[in-house]
């Protein structure tokens, strides 16, 4: 049971670069939430989806675009990437109810 | 602003002995509160909860107290052991568009000495 897999693991870019994260959850899930975390600020939430459709803002949204490709898949794209967005990002599902199951993370690496 | 703090970056104790966790929200509006363990390289895991109708939760060692007038919840690990060593997240969730949306603390490294 693989649960939430999140690619690629890790991943370093040169600054204006873009990209996508990518996540895919086999739970069966309705909402998803992407993640960053940083030294001593914790797991600041940046986007998040309730259910298949729809997505909403998190705390920390900025440089940051979000893709709802159907129930299992929610993706993160940085258009242009920038050194602040150097950072661990995580990817969330939670059946909406309950806890949240995270996955592995993305270790991101702006130059 | 933090709507949720942990304020206490660290703590060591000793095995066998109680730990003690802390964190302090703000918003009135949170309804469910959880605890998440995390080790290095890894993602959180999910410890316990509890919902704002309850005071306290008991999962094995692990039991969240929920103080809402004082808008406080602790996680007390009984007995420590090593393996406990790790960074633990509390966080807290407001309901929106029908779910959770999980607001979390900065974290305490909680390290068990043998």
């Amino acid at each position: 049971n693989a649960g939430v897999t999140q690619t690629p693991k890790f991943q370093v870019l040169k600054t204006g670069q873009s990209m996508t994260l990518q996540c895919a959850q086999d739970m069966n899930h309705n909402s998803m939430y992407w993640y960053r975390q940083d030294p001593g600020m914790g797991l600041r939430l940046i986007y998040y989806s309730a259910s298949e459709g729809t997505t909403d803002k998190g705390e920390v949204p900025n440089g940051y675009n979000v893709s709802r490709l159907n129930k299992r898949e929610f993706s993160l794209r940085l258009e242009s990437a920038a050194p602040s967005q150097t950072s661990v990002y995580f990817c969330a599902s939670s059946p909406g109810a309950g806890e949240a199951f995270f996955g592995q993370g993305t270790r991101l690496t702006v130059v | 602003d933090q709507q949720v703090k942990q304020n206490s970056p660290s703590l060591s104790v000793q095995e066998g002995r109680i730990s003690i966790l802390n964190c302090d929200y703000t918003n009135s509006m949170f309804d469910y509160f959880l605890w998440y363990k995390k080790y290095p390289a890894e993602g959180p895991t999910f410890l316990i909860s509890i919902s704002s109708i309850k005071d306290k939760n008991e999962d094995g060692r692990f039991t969240v107290f929920l103080n809402k007038s004082a808008k406080h919840l602790s996680l007390h690990i009984v007995p420590s052991q090593p393996g406990d060593s790790a960074v633990y997240f509390c966080a807290a969730s407001p309901q929106s568009r029908g779910t959770y949306k999980y607001i979390f603390g900065t974290g305490t490294r909680l390290k068990v000495l043998a």
